[in-house]
């Protein structure tokens, strides 16, 4: 069965640094695409970027570009999202998703196919 | 920071077919294929369609998915009261170099 198995809640203060995981099992880590989506809470899903394990390639949404860094370890099957100065507004869930990334014709295909349960971010002082 | 437009809700009574509109411009959706996601509450977004129309495995047929232009949508034919879910359309923005997703459509099974 293909699984991406999400780390644990997390509560920190603002300025603190933090990286949470994405362990893919059930299929061939390096040659998928890993997305990481946030969702802010009573809000609609943020694209953040993505990375492709294979050799560690990343894309960042403008929006998220300087804020976040997206990582991976093929050798463990683990990809990473990690901030190093949190703040209050980086309150939110975050979803790390499997992706097909390719193009073709002339257009991007690009869709999400199996996603982790969340990783609840809590930055409160 | 949404470039991908939905209507904020959509209703019916078991049984009725249900629409959903997705638009966006030249960059995205007229160039690129769409997917949907439905989120169940209190669950991660499930993918219900990909490239534009194409259901993935496990996914009842009374969803279907369409593309025309710069817009898209999504179809629920037979809504069943486990429908009830927020649904989202995206697609990769050639212009962002990035993917992008929409408002969001809450349905409601009355």
């Amino acid at each position: 069965e293909v699984q991406l198995v999400q780390s644990g809640a997390e509560v920190n203060e603002p300025g603190e640094s933090l990286k949470i995981s994405c362990k893919g099992s059930g299929y061939t880590f390096p040659t998928y695409w890993i997305a990481w989506v946030r969702q802010m809470p009573g809000k609609g899903l943020d694209w953040m970027g993505i990375i492709y394990p294979g050799d560690s390639s990343t894309r960042y949404s403008p929006s998220f570009q300087g804020q976040v860094t997206i990582s991976a370890d093929r050798s463990i099957s683990t990809a990473y999202l990690q901030w190093s100065s949190l703040k209050a507004s980086d309150t939110a869930i975050y979803y790390c998703a499997r992706t097909y990334f390719y193009h073709n014709s002339g257009q991007f295909y690009y869709y999400m196919d199996v996603w982790g349960k969340g990783t609840t971010v809590t930055v409160s002082s | 920071q949404s470039v991908l437009t939905q209507p904020p809700s959509a209703s019916g009574t078991p049984g009725q077919r249900v629409t959903i509109s997705c638009s966006g411009n030249s960059s995205n959706i007229g160039r690129n294929t769409v997917n949907w996601y439905q989120q169940l509450p209190g669950t991660a977004p499930k993918l219900l369609i990909s490239n534009s129309n194409q259901r993935p495995s496990g996914v009842p047929d009374r969803f279907s998915g369409s593309k025309s232009g710069t817009s898209a949508s999504l179809a629920i034919s037979g809504l069943q009261s486990e429908d009830e879910a927020d649904y989202y359309c995206a697609a990769w923005d050639d212009s962002l170099n990035g993917h992008v997703f929409g408002t969001g459509t809450k349905v409601t099974v009355l």
